[in-house]
């Protein structure tokens, strides 16, 4: 079974700062995607940044990238000069195949609250 | 830009009684996903629609749930004789074509269920 570790239940980070988000995984199939999901308090979850197994570069999105080093299974988010809106809890999930079935349903870690602070 | 959408965004209901949910997809997503996220918890996985046929269910989802996409266009879940132990967010997802790399589910604003 696939798993997400997200070991940093919440971080305080000064606004303007840069903040990296840790986020390890486990699986055995070698085609996967990662993904980090923004979910403010209102409960939507809000997509940031997605990163396949086989892409050699690291994804980008405006303020955020993915540090994503394969053979540690760790897919780091890096929110560059954070704001006061960044305020928020930040998952990271990945995509499993269910075999015969074409699901690609996510498993999602437990989150971190990130707070950032004026 | 029309997100997906679900309705009501809160419900409060005593034990027993059932509740409908319901979730309208991006309008050319043909997959559609309900996730369940508890207190301090990630999403949970529920059931996935591919059109209008469901063709995968948690173990999480218990007899008294059921989900319907009929036509392939908005879908329901019910929950019969709820319990207090099914108080939760619950959150449908949309996403284009299994063939795509980046095959990204939208999520919609969830609904709130508090059973009483």
């Amino acid at each position: 079974a696939q798993k997400i570790t997200q070991t940093q239940p919440g971080m305080f980070v000064q606004e303007k700062e840069a903040v990296t988000l840790d986020c390890t995984y486990d699986t055995s199939d070698p085609s996967y995607g990662l993904f980090w999901y923004k979910q403010p308090s209102s409960g939507e979850m809000i997509f940031l940044i997605y990163q396949g197994s086989y892409d050699q570069q690291n994804a980008t999105e405006g303020r955020y990238s993915l540090n994503f080093q394969k053979a540690r299974k760790s897919a780091n988010l890096v929110i560059s000069a954070s704001q006061l809106g960044d305020s928020a809890m930040y998952f990271c999930a990945m995509r499993e195949v269910s075999r015969g079935f074409g699901n690609e349903k996510l498993t999602f870690g437990t989150g971190t609250r990130l707070t950032i602070i004026p | 830009d029309t997100g997906v959408s679900q309705d009501p965004r809160h419900k409060i209901t005593k034990r027993g009684q059932n509740v409908t949910f319901r979730c309208d997809p991006i309008s050319e997503h043909n997959r559609l996903y309900w996730y369940r996220q508890t207190l301090g918890q990630g999403p949970e996985f529920l059931t996935y629609f591919q059109n209008e046929a469901q063709l995968e269910k948690s173990r999480l989802l218990s007899d008294r749930f059921s989900a319907e996409r009929p036509k392939g266009s908005f879908s329901t879940l019910e929950i019969q004789r709820t319990e207090q132990g099914d108080s939760a967010m619950y959150l449908c997802a949309s996403s284009l074509d299994p063939g795509m790399r980046t095959d990204t589910q939208y999520f919609g604003p969830g609904t709130r269920l508090t059973v009483l």
